[in-house]
């Protein structure tokens, strides 16, 4: 069955550093998105991405974090400064739009910031 | 302001004892209601999704069931492997694929 791929599973940062966390979507989908989870709370959104842009963000999404797909497979979150509220399970996540209309996430990225 | 609530926060049965969990909604306009299962450290995992009003989806122990307002996943006779956060998300009309999450029902199934 196909799935959303994260890299790394688990970081560990010092406040302030720049954090790149690294997901391969499903191949046909055409949706992406980052969404987080602050441990003990809710899933929350933070942005998605269409052709090449961002086509909508949360207000946490703000200058400090940005999105690209280099490559055409891999999809990136980087969190330019972070800081210790930042300290969150980081889950990718793709979407068909067509067919079986569901959003599959992948198994997360576990951020520490120290 | 669209809204996603869900109880019980946390529910412990008997192996084999059945129940429900329940998830309402306020939204401006609702395109899809999302259950997924989340096991500790894991991404959430998709269970079902429901469209209109009366639909009901089944999947082993689970069914879900969907109203104008609020959805249920029923779990008949569950087993401890059952066990897991259970997340009910929303899917708003206009949008592509952003989710309005509730906090989760915490299950566990003791045998």
């Amino acid at each position: 069955e196909p799935e959303v791929t994260q890299t790394p599973s688990h970081q560990v940062t010092q406040m302030g550093q720049e954090v790149i966390l690294r997901c391969v979507p499903i191949s046909n989908h055409l949706y992406f998105y980052w969404y987080r989870q602050i441990l003990g709370q809710k899933v929350e959104f933070l942005v998605s991405f269409y052709n090449n842009e961002i086509s909508e963000k949360s207000e946490i999404f703000d200058d400090q974090f940005s999105v690209e797909r280099p490559d055409g497979s891999n999809f990136t979150l980087k969190i330019r400064s972070t800081k210790l509220e930042d300290s969150a399970m980081y889950f990718c996540a793709s979407f068909e739009a067509s067919g079986a209309n569901v959003l599959t996430f992948g198994a997360g990225s576990r951020l520490t910031v120290l | 302001e669209d809204q996603v609530t869900q109880s019980p926060e946390a529910l412990r049965l008997q192996e084999g004892e059945s129940s429900s969990l329940n998830c309402s909604y306020t939204v401006s306009g609702l395109r899809g209601l999302f259950w997924y299962r989340q096991d500790p450290g894991k991404g959430p995992e998709f269970l079902f999704t429901l469209y209109s009003a009366g639909e009901e989806k089944e999947k082993e122990r689970l069914k879900a069931t969907l109203t104008k307002k609020e959805s249920f996943l029923h779990i008949t006779a569950p087993k401890p492997e059952d066990s897991a956060t259970y997340l009910c998300a929303v899917h708003l009309s206009g949008n592509t694929g952003k989710l309005i999450f509730g906090q989760g029902t915490t299950l566990q199934v003791k045998p």
